[in-house]
């Protein structure tokens, strides 16, 4: 597609459930990335995956989190018994693989864990 | 990672040009300088990039002074539709392109 695709847009979970949020990045960018951001926060790093290398996961707060991407396209991340302090806005991107390089973001997916 | 320091915020007038400043004195010689930009209720949205030499595009101009321990990002004319959280970032060779947001400067931009 034209941009970064994120869904669902917004999700509303009860503590202690799973929730997995989709990423579609650009066709043909490599290196995808999920950041989330609390409210009136800046952005905080989750995890990087480039191509066939292992998942950059330091960002990841805990095990509670993880993600995959298959087939080097699609992301899913997963958070598991979700916490009240995991509602956040989770935004993914995707770029070429470089520095000099751009970032593309998704509009991002709303969670809020009642 | 090398740090870049930022105004909380700035103000300008529609239609004037608007400079804001980053430093980011430990760069170092392979590090690119990133901008971004985010809008309300947005993901945040490239605007430029260097590594030495002054780069323009259609959104806006980045200045890089010569020791590289600064920059610019140089909107022309301001609209309403500018006003946003701009990002200075360096991405650095060690950390794979990662890019770390900073807290950014808040722009205003009045009528």
């Amino acid at each position: 597609g034209a941009g970064v695709s994120q869904s669902p847009s917004n999700k509303v979970t009860e503590k202690g459930k799973d929730v997995e949020l989709r990423c579609d990045p650009i066709s043909g960018h490599t290196a995808l990335y999920w950041y989330r951001q609390s409210l009136g926060q800046g952005l905080e790093f989750l995890i990087y995956f480039q191509g066939n290398s292992a998942p950059d996961k330091s960002g990841l707060p805990s095990d509670r989190f993880s993600a995959e991407r298959t087939g080097g396209s699609v992301s899913t991340l997963t958070i598991q018994r979700t916490q009240q302090e995991d509602s956040a806005v989770y935004l993914c991107a995707s770029s070429l693989v470089g520095q000099s390089y751009g970032y593309t973001f998704g509009s991002g997916t709303r969670l809020t864990v009642v | 990672d090398a740090k870049t320091t930022q105004p909380n915020s700035m103000e300008s007038n529609e239609e004037e040009p608007v400079h804001l400043p980053c430093n980011h004195s430990t760069i170092s010689g392979t590090d690119y300088i990133h901008w971004y930009r985010q809008l309300p209720s947005q993901g945040p949205e490239y605007v430029i990039h260097g590594l030495t030499s002054n780069v323009n595009n259609r959104m806006a101009s980045l200045a890089i002074a010569e020791d590289r321990k600064s920059s610019t990002l140089i909107l022309h004319r301001a609209t309403l539709r500018d006003a946003a959280v701009y990002y200075c970032i360096l991405s650095s060779t060690g950390t794979a392109s990662k890019l770390t947001f900073g807290t950014g400067t808040r722009l205003q931009v009045t009528l």
